[in-house]
């Protein structure tokens, strides 16, 4: 089993729509949670960052934790055309100090004008 | 806002040739990362590095891999021996201790091995 899953999609959604991506994880032991934004040949950039479980909110990006199903959610509102990227999910054990971030697979969003 | 910097940014190399990946961190961070991204494939750890020793690496940091400080600026990373396998771009990272949200990634370099 995967340590993280993440759906690669593509999915291609209208401009305005609310947007979900999830991964799931199996290693219990995550406590910190990251939502990275990837643009074609650049590297990640950091979106979200909550730690254990609850949702955190920041402008139009809603980042959600639920420890017990081993579930986190991304979702964008009204998402605008230069949302389209790639969306990274990662995680960890510890909180940085030289710890290991462990990614999803990436989803590739499209979101039409 | 500072950035971490990534030279160069597509280095092609024949198979068994040695290279250097080079980065230089934001300055006033205290640990260093690097990645790698295989086409297609997700982000993968490779090693991290604090006060001139690897604080953790992965399985795929095995011994034809090496990380180096060899200035204030300058983070390196050495592959001694090329493999067609290690075509990938390559993510440096830098943060400065705890705290996710001041982790910052390069744009990597692209490498190619013929």
């Amino acid at each position: 089993q995967k340590e993280v899953e993440q759906d690669p999609g593509p999915l291609s959604v209208p401009e305005g729509a609310i947007v979900s991506l999830n991964c799931t994880y199996s290693n219990s032991a995550f406590q910190y949670f990251m939502w990275y934004r990837q643009y074609s040949r650049k590297g990640p950039e950091l979106l979200m960052y909550t730690y254990s479980s609850g949702n955190k909110e920041d402008g139009r990006f809603t980042a959600q934790v639920d420890k017990s199903s081993k579930y986190i959610s991304l979702f964008i509102r009204d998402s605008q055309p230069s949302d389209s990227a790639t969306y990274l999910c990662a995680m960890s054990a510890r909180e940085t100090s030289g710890s290991r971030l462990t990614f999803g697979e990436g989803t590739q969003l499209t979101v039409n004008p | 806002e500072p950035e971490v910097t990534q030279t160069p940014s597509h280095q092609v190399t024949q198979m068994g040739q040695e290279v250097i990946l080079r980065c230089v961190p934001i300055s006033n961070h205290l640990y260093f990362y690097w990645y790698r991204q295989i086409l297609g494939q997700k982000v993968e750890f490779l090693v991290s590095f604090y006060n001139n020793e690897i604080s953790e690496k992965s399985e795929i940091f095995d011994d034809q891999f090496s990380v180096e400080r060899p200035d204030g600026s300058n983070f390196t990373l050495k592959i001694r021996s090329t493999k067609l396998e290690d075509s990938a771009m390559y993510f440096c990272a830098s943060g400065p201790g705890t705290g996710y949200e001041k982790l910052f990634f390069g744009s990597g370099t692209q490498l190619s091995v013929l």
